[in-house]
């Protein structure tokens, strides 16, 4: 059974920092890119970044508001993608989702989604 | 403002059709693919069409997806309540090179 799960999500201050992470089992995870999207309080989807299979080289990218702050990483011999967030201000309050685009090939299609992990930006 | 722009609301009877806009651009809906997602309040979405048109396996032939130059559509026949939700469309951005989504659209099964 395919399953992600975030974890990791917490308060912090702004200009803060916090490392999510994304846990991936029942299927090879090596072949897949892993998406975040996240989702403010009432508000719509919002794509964050992804990082690309081995395949595709891990290559990353990111929605322009995030670039420079965010880094999205993967460890392959612990299955787990990870969002690192800095610099974090009040606009990034939402809860994140971790998503998978299963084979990585084409344009990306989210076939399964972690539960979320929720980040509170607050002083 | 959303990249790709999709109505706020939409609202059909039971046993009706309804159908959610997705409008963008070349860069994204004009060259790419587009998915659909159901989101119930409190979940993940859940992934209801790819490639414009290609339901996962378990998804119902009640939902459909099209794509015609710079916009998608999603079509639901059969309305159940069980439908109310939000709708969201995403595809690939070329000149952003990121992906988008949609504003959302709320179903509203009267």
């Amino acid at each position: 059974e395919v399953q992600l799960v975030e974890s990791g999500g917490g308060l912090v201050q702004p200009g803060g920092s916090l490392k999510l992470s994304c846990a991936a089992s029942g299927f090879i995870f090596s072949d897949s890119a892993i998406h975040w999207v996240r989702q403010a309080s009432g508000k719509g989807l919002e794509w964050v970044g992804r990082i690309r299979s081995k395949a595709n080289s891990y290559a990353t990218e990111y929605v322009a508001s995030v670039e420079g702050r965010f880094t999205i990483s993967r460890d392959e011999s612990k299955n787990t993608a990870y969002l690192q967030l800095n610099s974090l201000r009040t606009e990034d309050t939402a809860v994140y989702f971790c998503a998978r685009h299963y084979l990585d090939y084409g344009d990306p299609a989210f076939d399964f989604w972690g539960q979320g992990t929720l980040v509170t930006v607050s002083s | 403002q959303s990249v790709l722009t999709q109505p706020p609301s939409v609202s059909a009877a039971p046993g009706q059709k309804v159908t959610i806009s997705c409008s963008g651009s070349s860069s994204n809906i004009g060259n790419h693919y587009v998915s659909w997602y159901q989101q119930l309040p409190g979940t993940a979405p859940k992934l209801l069409i790819y490639d414009n048109n290609k339901r996962p396996s378990g998804i119902p032939d009640r939902f459909s997806g099209s794509k015609s130059g710079t916009s998608a559509t999603l079509g639901i026949t059969g309305l159940q309540t069980g439908d109310e939700a939000d709708y969201y469309c995403v595809t690939w951005d070329s000149s952003l090179s990121a992906g988008v989504f949609g504003g959302g659209t709320k179903l509203t099964v009267l």
